[in-house]
């Protein structure tokens, strides 16, 4: 079993839509779990993070952790055709010392929106 | 800022030639980090650097080597390129506190032929 499972899609949604993005993860030592966005032939930008279980908003995104579930969500609310890319979750896994952590990635779901 | 800063941003080799990928980063991070991205495999760690004059490796270190010359700086090197090291190649930095969220810089997309 992969320690995260992301559906690669594609995913397609007429303008307006509410997205749902999912993760599923096995690794019950996850802590801090993150959502990147990622466009054509760019580096992955960081969306939002969040620390254990619990929602976290910012603007049209929510972030959702369920751990006892080992499911993590991001939902994108009046979903434009900007929000099109690449949708990539990663959680903290290995302490790696000096404070930083190893990163554990979904594999990204395609989205795209249409006008 | 520029953030992470890469180059080059392409590049083609042929089999057995080597390069060095260069990184930069002027957010004072301590830590960086060498990914590749290959279809279907989502991001794979190479090699890291928690701080300055410490490296390790990641998940898929065989054909690389790095260096960390300076706390801005990164650098992966491809001794004897193979074409199973054709793809997209991100570099990584992070405060190394909290959350541990890792900031990417463009990519450079390796041709290997």
């Amino acid at each position: 079993q992969k320690e995260v499972e992301q559906d690669p899609g594609p995913l397609s949604v007429p303008e307006g839509a509410i997205v749902s993005l999912n993760c599923t993860y096995s690794n019950s030592a996850f802590q801090y779990f993150m959502w990147y966005r990622q466009y054509s032939r760019k580096g992955p930008e960081l969306l939002m993070y969040t620390y254990s279980s619990g929602n976290k908003e910012d603007g049209r995104f929510t972030a959702q952790v369920d751990k006892s579930s080992k499911y993590i969500s991001l939902f994108i609310r009046d979903s434009q055709p900007s929000d099109s890319a690449t949708y990539l979750c990663a959680m903290s896994s290995t302490y790696s010392g000096a404070g930083s952590y190893q990163l554990t990635f979904g594999k990204g779901t395609k989205l795209s929106v249409i006008p | 800022n520029a953030g992470v800063t890469q180059t080059p941003k392409f590049q083609v080799l042929k089999t057995g030639q080597s390069m060095t990928l260069q990184c930069a980063q002027d957010m004072n991070h301590n830590s960086m980090y060498w990914y590749r991205q290959d279809p279907g495999m989502g991001l794979r760690l190479i090699y890291y650097s928690a701080s300055e004059g410490t490296t390790d490796k990641g998940e898929v270190p065989n054909g690389y080597n790095v260096s960390r010359l300076n706390k801005r700086e990164f650098s992966l090197r491809l001794e004897s390129a193979a074409p199973s090291q054709t793809s997209v190649y991100f570099c990584a930095s992070s405060e190394g506190v909290g959350a541990g969220t890792q900031y990417f810089g463009p990519g450079t997309r390796l041709l290997v032929l």
